[in-house]
């Protein structure tokens, strides 16, 4: 089955910190893989395609086949990085995305 | 660019009662998808429209139904509220499928009372 496994539902760091928000998924083959972050009050927005390998706003994320993971990282934690993130991998079918429950991080000073 | 609106941004319903969640787009985007959003549940596919004139259930269908009315639009009805479907609505968007990420609607948020 395909799913995607966000295991913390919040994350606590001090400003200048390092995050790494974890994300594990099921799928057979190659997936198609993303991150979504939501800001209070906002509508959601992505923020990382795999398959693109950028750096948006200093996170960066890597696909581990082996481990079948797809954590965030940023070296050092902002106060507006405080927000809902969701990891979400393409289905099998090519239809839709399959999301996680969502990591909330929260930076504090 | 508008980018996904949805109408209303807010709503009070009573149980029984129905209503219809508007969605337009305006990038010309082929597939339109409808999520739920439940705190400690993420975000939860209801139904999706992968091309004008074509629909299908997602993960939570059961009380709700979908009109693909053209390109730009894609409407979520729900004929009899619940109590269980308070909940926060999302209408996403992209150009052909998920591979390049979807264009999120702001929400609505809707309580069935």
């Amino acid at each position: 089955a395909q799913r995607v496994t966000q295991p913390e539902k919040l994350l606590s760091v001090f400003k200048g910190a390092p995050v790494e928000l974890k994300c594990n998924y099921s799928y057979s083959g190659s997936p198609e893989l993303f991150w979504y972050v939501q800001y209070s009050r906002q509508r959601l927005q992505l923020l990382l395609r795999h398959i693109s390998r950028e750096s948006i706003k200093g996170f960066t994320a890597d696909l581990n086949k082996g481990e079948t993971s797809f954590h965030l990282k940023k070296p050092f934690a902002q106060e507006e990085d405080s927000a809902m993130y969701y990891c979400a991998l393409g289905d099998q079918a090519g239809t839709a995305l399959i999301f996680g429950k969502g990591t909330t991080l929260s930076v504090s000073s | 660019n508008a980018g996904v609106t949805q109408t209303p941004k807010f709503q009070v319903l009573k149980t029984g009662q129905s209503m219809t969640l508007q969605c337009a787009q305006d990038m010309n985007h082929n597939s339109m998808y409808w999520y739920r959003q439940d705190p400690g549940m993420g975000l939860r596919l209801i139904y999706y429209s992968a091309s004008e004139g074509t629909t299908d259930k997602g993960e939570v269908p059961n009380g709700y139904n979908v009109s693909r009315l053209n390109k730009r639009e894609f409407s979520l009805r729900l004929e009899s509220a619940a109590p269980s479907q308070t909940s926060v609505y999302f209408c996403a968007s992209s150009a052909v499928t998920q591979f390049y990420g979807y264009t999120f609607g702001s929400g609505t948020r809707l309580t069935v009372v």
